[in-house]
């Protein structure tokens, strides 16, 4: 069974520049979350979509982030305009919707680096 | 609120010596608890949970934990630490919810292995 993926593995972009994030979850997982971790800091949640909708996205720090997941398949994380504290790294997960569904499974994250 | 505290930061050890992390949490109800572990390139590997029952759980690669309620703490444990246990761990409360829930984290904790 694949795992949770990400694309990119880095990417590094100037402020003001527009960058999109991509994760592919576990097949059958209808539940996926993005996590961002600050240098330096915790591992923050983000949000949480169950299939396409949005459950909670709570964590999101402001409009300028954008996650999508048309069809309940992968997901996109948009951030645009980037700004320098936008750094980090963004992880995603998933966890299947029965029984034990509290056990996320993460990606290997997108490390973004705005200069 | 909902928090976690790794009170290390960073954490050195010899190899074959035992090991213990600590956690502690704030959380309202009764936790759902997680152990994950990310090495160097990697994503974040779960090693243990806990949510009820035993309080003492055992995970993967050797390591175990044990849930103390009047501590409010889950300290991982291994006996005999190995090269290649050199990571950074996190400890993790889940806000559950229907469908799902968040995780919290702790700062995490890097542990050195000396030779």
């Amino acid at each position: 069974e694949a795992g949770v993926t990400q694309f990119p593995s880095h990417s590094v972009i100037e402020k003001g520049q527009t960058v999109t994030l991509r994760c592919d979850p576990i097949s059958g997982h209808d539940n996926l979350y993005w996590y961002r971790r600050v240098m330096g800091k915790e591992i923050k949640f983000l949000l949480h979509f169950v299939k396409e909708s949005k459950q909670d996205e709570s964590g999101m720090p402001n409009n300028r982030f954008l996650a999508e997941r048309t069809g309940g398949t992968y997901s996109t994380l948009k951030v645009q305009p980037a700004e320098l504290e936008d750094s980090g790294v963004y992880f995603c997960a998933s966890s299947h919707p029965s029984g034990r569904g509290y056990e996320q499974y993460f990606g290997p994250g997108t490390r973004l680096t705005v200069t | 609120a909902q928090s976690v505290t790794q009170p290390d930061i960073h954490i050195t050890v010899s190899e074959g010596a035992s090991l213990e992390l600590r956690c502690n949490y704030s959380y309202g109800a009764t936790p759902y608890l997680f152990w994950y572990v990310q090495s160097p390139g990697q994503g974040l590997q779960l090693l243990l949970k806990y949510f009820s029952g035993d309080t003492l759980v055992q995970g993967i690669k050797g390591f175990e934990a044990e849930f103390k309620r009047s501590q409010s703490s889950f300290n991982l444990r291994k006996p005999s630490v190995h090269w290649s246990d050199a990571a950074e761990y996190f400890c993790a409360v889940g806000v559950i919810y229907n469908q799902g829930g968040k995780l919290i984290f702790g700062q995490g904790t890097e542990l050195s292995v000396k030779p």
